[in-house]
């Protein structure tokens, strides 16, 4: 079984600002790990992905996230916030089977402070 | 750039009727997915579906839901008697392997 817990529901920062949200799954087999942003009425667009290779992983909009296995995290970062930034950010977890479902965490709201 | 389409965007039923929300997958993508978004809640598997058939369901996908792939690109699920607590966004993916790909998803309303 898998799960994922994202710490905070709500996160509030500055326009330029740090953004940190967490994430922190529970795999019984080595994780593929993804962050999808969702905008106000809008579907899950992908941010990015880990799936065994860097452990570092760049996605779209400047945002990244490191995979930790020993702290069995994987929080997104963008050293410098920007309005547009504000959504909903949801970390997932599946393994390495195609075709294999996603476990969602409960999302993080992230608010931008002009 | 190839995305997955849903219809409708927006779906009001009265409790108790038959829904059908619709997904057009990428194109040569082998997997597919339902999901569900209650208000203010977490996104929830429902089922998956590969060659056509259920590869895996959750236990919220009962009797009352079934999925079909009538034909090459439509991929639809089947809400039989709709019950209140139905009322959630519906999304669609599609994945190639391991990354799905999500269409914009359907709000369904149960009054």
């Amino acid at each position: 079984a898998q799960s994922v817990t994202q710490l905070g529901s709500h996160v509030s920062v500055s326009e330029g600002a740090l953004v940190l949200l967490r994430c922190n799954y529970s795999s019984s087999v080595p994780p593929y790990l993804f962050w999808y942003v969702q905008y106000p009425n809008q579907g899950l667009q992908l941010l990015l992905k880990y799936t065994s290779a860097a452990t570092l992983v760049k996605g779209i909009n400047g945002f990244e996230a490191e995979f930790k296995k020993s702290e069995t995290s994987f929080h997104l970062t963008k050293p410098s916030a920007h309005m547009r930034d504000a959504a909903e950010y949801f970390c997932a977890v599946t393994n390495n089977n195609a075709g294999n479902m996603l476990t969602f965490g409960g999302g993080t709201r992230l608010m931008v402070k002009p | 750039e190839p995305e997955v389409t849903q219809t409708p965007s927006h779906q009001v039923t009265q409790m108790g009727q038959e829904v059908i929300l619709r997904c057009v997958p990428i194109s040569n993508h082998l997997y597919f997915y339902w999901y569900r978004q209650i208000l203010g809640q977490k996104v929830e598997f429902l089922v998956s579906f590969y060659n056509n058939e259920i590869s895996e369901k959750s236990e919220i996908f009962d009797d009352q839901f079934s999925v079909e792939r009538p034909d090459g690109s439509n991929f639809t699920l089947k809400i039989r008697s709709t019950k209140l607590e139905d009322s959630a966004m519906y999304f669609c993916a599609s994945s190639p392997d391991t990354e799905a790909f999500f269409g914009q998803g359907t709000r369904l309303t149960v009054v």
